[in-house]
């Protein structure tokens, strides 16, 4: 089945700090990728949609400027905490599809802000 | 009003049982899908089966098969022969439009199985 990995599958940084999580596509090219934030023993909530080479679409009550998404290619999407806070501490997870095909989910990336 | 609803915060199953996970959903849509994935303690999201709307037999997946009663709106997850290693949270999942749509899925809040040795 289709890969998608990120990177990385684990970070701790100090408050006020950025942090980038890659998210790849290994072996096809994903027209649509999405972002799920999951708390402990919580579901995935969706964060955002982003298509390749357009404007990421967020959902009601998440933060554009706290959460930059950027898709510069069909293979890549990053997701950026700007000014991380304790509470952005959290499991983030990314899936990618192709047109007309399922999503396959990546590992995760689990942040903790001190 | 919740689109997928999971009423079994845990479930506990005797090794090389069969066990039941519920879930309902809620759409307008003709057109929908819905999935079951599982998520081991390491956090990976494991797809399991998939159902389409339109779709008349039950999906069937190794150990895995789908219960899917449309008209109750309900697509219960069957595991057949509970191993060990099927511990570990479920969710089921809900995508409304056809397969090519880029809408995302909505989860589910999920069931935490144990199985007993």
């Amino acid at each position: 089945g289709a890969v998608v990995s990120q990177h990385p599958s684990w970070v701790i940084c100090k408050s006020g700090t950025s942090v980038k999580i890659e998210c790849r596509s290994l072996d096809f090219q994903a027209t649509t990728m999405f972002w799920y934030r999951q708390f402990p023993k919580q579901s995935l909530m969706l964060m955002a949609t982003s298509n390749e080479g357009s404007k990421a679409t967020y959902e009601q009550g998440v933060e554009k400027d706290k959460f930059l998404i950027n898709h510069a290619s069909l293979t890549l999407s990053t997701l950026t905490v700007t000014s991380a806070h304790p509470e952005d501490s959290s499991f983030y997870i990314c899936s990618a599809k192709q047109q007309r095909h399922e999503q396959f989910f990546g590992p995760g990336t689990r942040l903790t802000v001190l | 009003a919740q689109k997928i609803t999971q009423t079994q915060p845990g479930m506990f199953v005797q090794e090389k049982e069969a066990v039941t996970l519920d879930c309902t959903y809620d759409t307008s849509d003709q057109s929908y899908g819905l999935f079951w994935y599982k998520q081991p303690s390491s956090g990976e999201m494991i797809f399991l089966i998939y159902q389409g709307s339109y779709d008349e037999q039950n999906a069937t997946e190794g150990r895995y098969s789908l219960n899917f009663q449309k008209a109750r709106k309900s697509a219960n997850l069957v595991i057949s022969a509970s191993q060990l290693g099927d511990s570990a949270m479920y969710f089921c999942a809900m995508r409304e439009g056809t397969t090519g749509s880029a809408r995302q899925l909505t989860f589910g809040s999920g069931t935490q199985l144990t199985v007993l040795p």
